[in-house]
């Protein structure tokens, strides 16, 4: 089983539409949670960290379920320029300080 | 000027060559990394440092050295470059302690014939 899996799309959705992406992880010791946005062949660059309570930045919405082991992004009122990868990150359990990376899931916002 | 610059930005060299490829920042973190990312196969991480002393292989360093010359430049080298390490690099940095984000160079796109 991979540390991190993620769907890896793509997403086709209309302009408007909402999208949720989901990504599980395996060690239960993970403390950090952060979901990237990666586009083509360009670098990844931070989109949101994820926290126990679940946070929001505008359209953007993560949520954290310890529990199930998964977090999810939400993307309400999407744009044509929400279109790119979304990486999922997991910061390695105690005693480490790796960051593991999904796949990504790749999204497209059509007109 | 970017925080994180990694040289060179595209290279093209034949099998068994010698290749390095260099990162700088100025954000003044003492963590830093080397990534390959490959299609459907995610980021992977080949080295880390967390200060200039300290060097630690990742899952995938075989093939590869590095060298941490000053707390801003970290260098990654191909001692004989093979066709499968086509892939496109990222260096990246991050501050101590858990829980940061981690700020990546623009990536270097390697193709070894």
């Amino acid at each position: 089983r991979k540390e991190v899996e993620q769907d890896p799309g793509p997403f086709n959705v209309p302009e408007g539409a909402t999208v949720a992406f989901n990504c599980t992880y395996s060690n239960s010791a993970s403390q950090s949670f952060f979901w990237y946005r990666q586009d083509c062949r360009k670098e990844p660059k931070l989109l949101m960290s994820v926290y126990s309570s679940g946070n929001e930045d505008g359209r953007f919405t993560a949520q954290l379920n310890r529990a199930s082991q998964y977090i999810s992004l939400l993307i309400r009122d999407s744009k044509l320029s929400d279109s790119a990868t979304y990486l999922c990150v997991v910061e390695g359990g105690t005693g480490t300080y790796k960051y593991i990376f999904g796949t990504g899931t790749r999204l497209k916002v059509l007109a | 000027d970017a925080d994180v610059t990694q040289t060179p930005r595209n290279r093209i060299t034949k099998t068994g060559k010698r290749i390095m490829l260099e990162c700088s920042q100025t954000k003044g973190h003492d963590r830093m990394y080397w990534y390959r990312q490959d299609p459907g196969l995610g980021l992977r991480l080949i080295y880390y440092s967390f200060d200039v002393k300290d060097i630690n292989k990742g899952e995938i360093s075989d093939g590869y050295s590095v060298s941490r010359q000053a707390q801003a430049k970290f260098s990654l080298s191909l001692e004989s470059a093979i066709p499968n390490q086509t892939a496109l690099y990222f260096c990246a940095t991050s501050p101590p302690g858990q829980g940061f984000e981690q700020f990546f160079g623009p990536g270097t796109r390697l193709t070894v014939l």
